[in-house]
């Protein structure tokens, strides 16, 4: 069974731009969860998607958005760039999004903001 | 709020050797998971073990077992017969049993070196 991918993998943009991330889900797996990893801040959960539907979503601005389609691939879109999105996103998926399911990362998106 | 500590943000350790990493953490929901995740250079987070709160064995995969003692809230991960390939960033979470507003709820990570 094909894991997580997530497109593209790397990615370098400049203030101001947006950027849209995609992640394709493990066949079956209906929920894909979002995290942001810096080396400041570590790992911090974005949001997560369920039968297309955000169910729950961290603390950060309006300018990180994401939506799931009816295949259970989910895109995130930031806009309005900062240097501080620089970051690696990873996407993860799980049967139904609720303990005890593990959630499954992909191999994430590298996005350098300039 | 849920928080995950892991207080060893580097180790070193002889090849062969069996490795601790320690996790404790923190939550007021009487219903959770833990995970433990490795992350090598590449970025990719690899799962590794889960345990649940109500499990009354400690959680073993391969060469991974987790100690898991609720009283103590901690939760290590250890690694018996260390290999090369074992080298990389060592991350411990968690998330409650409504699903988590938060989802999952990561700790620092710990920097895991095997010397030859």
């Amino acid at each position: 069974k094909a894991g997580v991918t997530q497109t593209p993998r790397y990615l370098i943009k400049t203030r101001g731009q947006q950027v849209t991330l995609s992640c394709s889900p493990i066949s079956g797996h209906r929920s894909v969860s979002w995290y942001q990893q810096t080396p400041g801040q570590g790992l911090q959960f974005l949001f997560e998607y369920f039968s297309e539907t955000q169910r729950n979503k961290g603390n950060f601005p309006g300018r990180f958005s994401g939506r799931q389609f009816s295949n259970s691939r989910s895109e995130m879109n930031v806009s309005t760039l900062e240097l501080g999105d620089s970051a690696l996103y990873l996407c993860a998926s799980s049967l139904e999004g609720l303990a005890p399911d593990t959630q499954y990362f992909g191999p994430g998106t590298r996005l350098t903001v300039l | 709020a849920q928080k995950i500590t892991q207080t060893q943000p580097g180790m070193f350790v002889q090849e062969k050797e069996a490795v601790t990493l320690d996790c404790t953490y923190d939550t007021s929901d009487p219903s959770y998971g833990l995970f433990w995740y490795k992350q090598p250079s590449s970025g990719e987070m690899i799962f590794l073990i889960y345990q649940g709160s109500y499990d009354q064995q400690n959680a073993t995969e391969g060469r991974y077992s987790l100690n898991f003692q609720k009283a103590r809230k901690s939760a290590n991960l250890v690694i018996s017969a260390s290999q090369l390939g074992d080298s990389a960033m060592y991350f411990c979470a968690m998330r409650d049993s409504g699903g988590g507003a938060d989802g999952l709820t990561f700790g620092k990570g710990t920097h895991l070196i095997i010397q030859p």
